[in-house]
């Protein structure tokens, strides 16, 4: 069965300063891992994408994912905070064999102090 | 791209009412849509999945006959929420997944209610 754990509820960083946010995931098959972002009272906006090809897996606005099998891991990173990435950050992961159905980890919502 | 809208983005409505949303794919073509459900502050709760042309397959524990969905073409998707109470505010999201692509989905700008 598919779970998904983000590990931090609340990250704060400083503008500037690196982002890390943290998403283990539980998979039987070969997964397809998701970032998606969400500001406030909006939709989800598709940071990247990982399926089976590179394990570095680049994304929008500077953000970037490393998966990782052997620590069933897929963090986020971004090496400079904006204040414009101040939002809700939710990891995904879904599998070829339930009809690739989205699982959501709980969310990690990122203050970026100025 | 794969923009995906919904309408209206904010909806106020009196107990007993029913209120319809539309989610709509803008530029290409979805075969299958789902609706979510946010609680403030938590994670997206998948209510149900709707293939164009079918009846849409509800999660454990969402009343069917409270909210009904229609899948009536490629690109649109309705959610009604019937005999609507204060306890259904939500923000409600609805998401596509692009024909011939499996994987990804796109989300649209979600749909605040609010049941007075």
């Amino acid at each position: 069965a598919q779970s998904v754990t983000q590990l931090d509820s609340h990250v704060s960083v400083s503008e500037g300063t690196p982002v890390l946010l943290r998403c283990n995931y539980s998979s039987s098959y070969s997964p397809s891992l998701f970032w998606y972002v969400q500001h406030p009272n909006k939709g989800l906006q598709l940071l990247l994408k990982y399926t089976s090809a590179a394990t570095l897996v680049k994304g929008i606005n500077g953000f970037e994912a490393e998966f990782k099998k052997s620590e069933t891991s897929f963090h986020l990173t971004k090496p400079s905070a904006h204040m414009s990435d101040a939002a809700e950050y939710f990891c995904v992961v879904s599998e070829t064999n339930t009809g690739n159905q989205f699982y959501f980890g709980t969310g990690t919502s990122l203050t970026v102090i100025p | 791209g794969a923009v995906v809208s919904q309408h209206p983005s904010w909806v106020i409505c009196k107990s007993g009412t029913s209120v319809k949303i539309e989610c709509r794919s803008l530029d290409f073509q979805a075969t299958t849509m789902f609706w979510y459900r946010q609680f403030p502050k938590q994670s997206l709760m998948l209510m149900a999945t709707s293939n164009e042309g079918s009846k849409a397959t509800y999660e454990q524990g969402v009343e069917k006959d409270k909210f009904l969905i229609n899948h009536a073409s490629l690109t649109l998707s309705t959610l009604t929420v019937t005999s609507a109470h204060p306890e259904d505010s939500s923000f409600y999201i609805c998401s596509a997944r692009r024909q011939g692509a499996t994987d990804t989905q796109y989300f649209g700008p979600g749909t605040r209610l609010t049941v007075l």
